[in-house]
């Protein structure tokens, strides 16, 4: 069974301060992983995407990273700001013909203090 | 201004009633989706379209219907016979060109948080 798993459960992180949030994946065959960002009650934004080759990827203070061979990623957020409070979901994606199946992680539910 | 409306925000619902969440989008994709997520779960998807007059059932597709008879909407509606019916909604569009095979960013809605009384 796919399954994607996210570490921590929850970080609380003080204001400037960098955090990495884990994102282990069973996910077979890998087609792509996203991160997503959801504010409380809001909808996920996406944040990055990465394919099999691709190693690393940012996104202004964002920056993910992928080991395909230990079907591994992280998300590290630099310089954190008030506004990075919310959960971020790790998804990964499944190659499998027309519509390709879409795991989602539970999330770590992310809090930044003053 | 493009995007992906869902309504209403929240929702209340008897027991019994059947009820029904509305969501559009002006970004002109052709795939849709509905997923439901509860409290410690990743999100779980209820019904996917990828073109119009045209869905398909997804991990947890009991008790709920869908249509898909314009491209721009994808309304889902809650029947009775869903048995814990309480949690936040989430309708998504993407891209869907199925000869590539490539899954495309999906874009969500805000959400629509049902709660049966």
């Amino acid at each position: 069974k796919n399954q994607v798993e996210q570490s921590p459960q929850s970080l609380i992180i003080l204001e400037g301060k960098n955090c990495t949030l884990q994102c282990n994946y069973t996910v077979s065959p890998f087609s792509n992983l996203r991160w997503y960002k959801q504010d409380t009650g809001r909808g996920p934004v996406s944040l990055t995407i990465m394919t099999f080759s691709e190693n690393t990827k940012s996104n202004g203070r964002y920056t993910a990273t992928l080991d395909a061979d230990t079907k591994q990623s992280s998300l590290h957020i630099t310089a954190s700001q008030l506004s990075d409070s919310a959960s971020y979901i790790c998804v990964v994606s499944e190659r499998s013909g027309g519509y390709q199946k879409v795991t989602f992680g539970t999330g770590t539910k992310l809090q930044v203090i003053p | 201004d493009g995007g992906i409306t869902q309504s209403p925000k929240y929702l209340f619902r008897k027991e019994g009633q059947n009820v029904t969440l509305s969501c559009e989008q002006n970004l002109n994709h052709d795939a849709m989706y509905w997923y439901r997520q509860d409290p410690g779960q990743g999100l779980r998807l209820i019904y996917y379209s990828q073109i119009v007059n045209d869905f398909q059932k997804g991990d947890i597709a009991e008790g709920y219907s869908v249509s898909r008879e314009k491209k721009e909407s994808f309304p889902l509606t809650v029947t009775s016979a869903q048995k814990n019916p309480t949690a936040f909604y989430l309708c998504a569009s993407s891209i869907y060109k199925g000869s590539s095979g490539r899954l495309y960013t999906q874009y969500f809605g805000p959400g629509t948080r049902l709660t049966v009384l």
